[in-house]
């Protein structure tokens, strides 16, 4: 265990439905994010939050919807995707955003797989 | 943010000395040079993060040269387990100065009984 918890490791969804993604951390770090790794590509930084607050969202279509309810919590709402969106979807988190590229804790990723 | 040049992909054999070359010819001063370590269906993990000469820590070492241009990875006698992806990272300490982690393609070494 990293000390970042993803659930669930695995969800299969049709393009109708609506599901969300869920991340703890454990570590009282203040900054958290969400990463999409696509087969084959590097990941791609989705969503920023410190505090609670979204500080960046990278050009993100709206179907992904991130929340994050206190800094512990992070969740990643998911409507209408497209078969594309098929991948692996991993939430990290960081002291803060102010620790740059050094001290970030990733969990395990939820494989997602839109049929 | 400093761009980042490494191998797609190396092999190697088990008990074997492994170096991974990452340039970075337009580092900036601020920045600091780091690697993580990506296992299949796994998140990445950090290895070791280093400014300049030698770091060394239990999994890996860093060798920098001094013009920093250029930074080198290396797992002493590697295993089956160390088949990953390993990223090479660099950026500063400070977010809005350019310490998002933002990952290349990295390299994916295997490791061959």
């Amino acid at each position: 265990e990293t000390g970042v918890t993803q659930t669930p490791r695995h969800l299969v969804m049709g393009m109708t439905n609506k599901k969300s993604l869920k991340c703890e951390q454990h570590l009282g770090h203040n900054a958290m994010y969400w990463y999409k790794q696509s087969a084959k590509k590097p990941l791609e930084l989705m969503f920023v939050y410190s505090l609670e607050e979204r500080v960046e969202n990278n050009s993100v279509p709206s179907r992904f919807s991130p929340e994050c309810p206190n800094s512990s919590h992070l969740f990643l709402h998911l409507h209408t995707l497209q078969p594309e969106d098929s991948a692996l979807y991993l939430c990290a988190s960081s002291p803060s955003p102010g620790s740059g590229i050094y001290g970030y804790t990733f969990g395990s990723g939820t494989r997602l797989t839109v049929v | 943010l400093a761009k980042t040049t490494q191998p797609i992909s190396m092999d190697s054999y088990e008990g074997q000395e492994v170096n991974i070359t990452c340039s970075h010819n337009n580092i900036a001063t601020n920045d600091y040079i780091t690697w993580y370590q990506q296992f299949p269906s796994q998140g990445p993990r950090f290895i070791i993060q280093g400014y300049k000469t030698k770091v060394t820590n239990e999994v890996a070492s860093l060798f920098i040269p001094a013009d920093r241009k250029s930074s080198t990875l290396s797992l002493p006698r590697v295993s089956l387990s160390d088949t990953a992806v390993y990223y090479c990272l660099v950026g500063t300490m400070i977010y809005n100065q350019g310490g998002k982690l933002i990952f290349g393609q990295g390299t994916e070494l295997s490791v061959k009984p």
